[in-house]
């Protein structure tokens, strides 16, 4: 069972322009973050949201948790090929294992000059 | 600090090999993590710890094997090797925290012939 899941699959997007990158589910989760991931590497974090309704700004990036717990977009202003990449999204859930992440498939990015 | 490391980086086992995938963290975290990644599907938990002594299993176990002796140490056992295993393989490690951050290691390229 994919408990959360993200869209679209696949983004690919000029240089400049603006996209938003969802991530949906019917569990509440505790927290919610935000990977990023590289060709031949592994996820870093960007940022990690907490409250429902939280809206957190990373520079072009802006990340935002829904009311309820159970969702959370990210979008970027004006892309640069540097933001290529894969983006995923994890939750941690209420009653699960502590520490336990549920992953979603994530979103491949490709911003193009 | 070093972070999460992993050894190697790439390996071909043939079918019915053995193998240990090396992970290794420097963060002082209590809580580590193997995952398997493959082509569009996101991260799926294999094993876990709690700390040292403390393995349990994730949502995929089958035909792995794990030991946690030490605090700073989470080595994956491959026994008989087989083409479904192929994938890359990536180790995190974290706080025993309620918002569980997760830091990845830079994953491990696993063909099986």
């Amino acid at each position: 069972t994919q408990l959360l899941e993200q869209s679209p699959q696949f983004l690919s997007i000029q240089e400049g322009e603006n996209l938003t990158v969802y991530c949906n589910s019917s569990s509440v989760f505790s927290s919610l973050q935000w990977y990023r991931q590289e060709p031949g590497e592994g996820p870093v974090l960007l940022v990690t949201v907490v409250t429902g309704g939280e809206v957190k700004k990373l520079k072009r990036l802006t990340f935002q948790f829904g009311d309820a717990r159970k969702d959370s977009s990210l979008h970027i202003t004006a892309a640069q090929p540097g933001d290529t990449g894969l983006y995923l999204c994890a939750g941690a859930k209420y009653g699960g294992s502590q520490g336990n992440l549920i992953f979603g498939k994530g979103t491949k990015l490709s911003v193009k000059p | 600090n070093a972070g999460v490391t992993q050894t190697p980086k790439f390996r071909i086992l043939k079918i019915g090999q053995s193998m240990t995938l090396q992970c290794a963290q420097d963060m002082n975290h209590n809580y580590m993590y193997w995952y398997r990644q493959d082509p569009g599907m996101g991260l799926k938990l294999i094993y876990y710890s709690v700390g040292a002594g403390i393995t349990d299993k994730g949502e995929v176990p089958n035909g792995y094997n794990v030991s946690r002796s030490t605090t700073e140490d989470f080595p994956l056992r491959l026994e008989l090797a087989a083409p479904s295993q192929t994938s890359v393989y990536f180790c995190a490690s974290s706080y025993p925290d309620y918002v569980g951050v997760q830091f990845f290691g830079p994953g491990t390229r696993l063909t099986v012939l």
